[in-house]
């Protein structure tokens, strides 16, 4: 069965340092996804992404973050220069169709630790 | 700013209980629901998309109800099992994005 993979599994990084966080969608979808996770708390949306554009970003996705998808198969996140409180389980998902009648699917997530 | 709560936080029942939770949202300009269920170490996984007032959805010994006019669902298991044990998330959809709950960690006791 078709799933959404992600890399790597856990990133360490250094505060003020760049990280790009991989996710390979399913390859008949057309809509991406990045969410977060701090500890604890509510799993966050960050940005949609259709036709080689974001749709909608939260508040979150600030300058320091930005998506694409370079090949037609990759789904990135770069966030530029990371700070403490970025550490969190990051989920890319992908959809069919949009989600006000589709199902998504989410990657087993890249635990960033910011140091 | 658009709130989605569930309760209760945890749970935890004998195998073979039935169990039931609920996802509170916002009842004004609704389009979908979705829920998921999240096993420790796994990613979400979707269990059901609902769109229709009444709306009434099954998948195995798992159901859901909607009330979009009250701005409600409930999530049942039906003779709970141990790998039921995991944590169910709403999550409701609103211009391109899903907001979600907090999740209920539902442990089911052999």
């Amino acid at each position: 069965e078709p799933e959404v993979t992600q890399t790597p599994s856990h990133q360490v990084t250094q505060m003020g340092q760049e990280v790009i966080l991989r996710c390979v969608p399913i390859s008949n979808h057309l809509y991406f996804y990045w969410y977060r996770q701090i500890l604890g708390q509510k799993v966050e949306f960050l940005v949609s992404f259709y036709n080689n554009e974001i749709s909608e970003k939260s508040e979150i996705f600030d300058d320091q973050f930005s998506v694409e998808r370079p090949d037609g198969s990759n789904f990135t996140l770069k966030i530029r220069s990371t700070k403490l409180e970025d550490s969190a389980m990051y989920f890319c998902a992908s959809s069919k169709g949009g989600l006000g009648n589709n199902e998504q699917f989410f990657g087993p997530g890249t635990r960033l630790t910011v140091l | 700013i658009l709130n989605v709560e569930q309760s209760p936080q945890s749970l935890h029942v004998q195998e073979g209980d039935s169990t039931n939770f609920t996802c509170s949202f916002p009842s004004s300009n609704f389009y979908a629901l979705h829920w998921y269920r999240w096993e420790t170490a796994k990613s979400p996984e979707a269990l059901f998309v609902m769109t229709l007032n009444g709306d009434e959805k099954k998948k195995g010994r798992i159901s859901a109800t909607l009330n979009t006019k009250e701005g409600y669902s409930y999530l049942y298991i039906k003779g709970s099992q141990p790998e039921d044990s995991a944590t169910y998330l709403c999550a409701f959809y609103n211009t391109d994005k899903l907001i979600f709950g907090t999740g209920t960690r539902l442990q089911v006791f052999p």
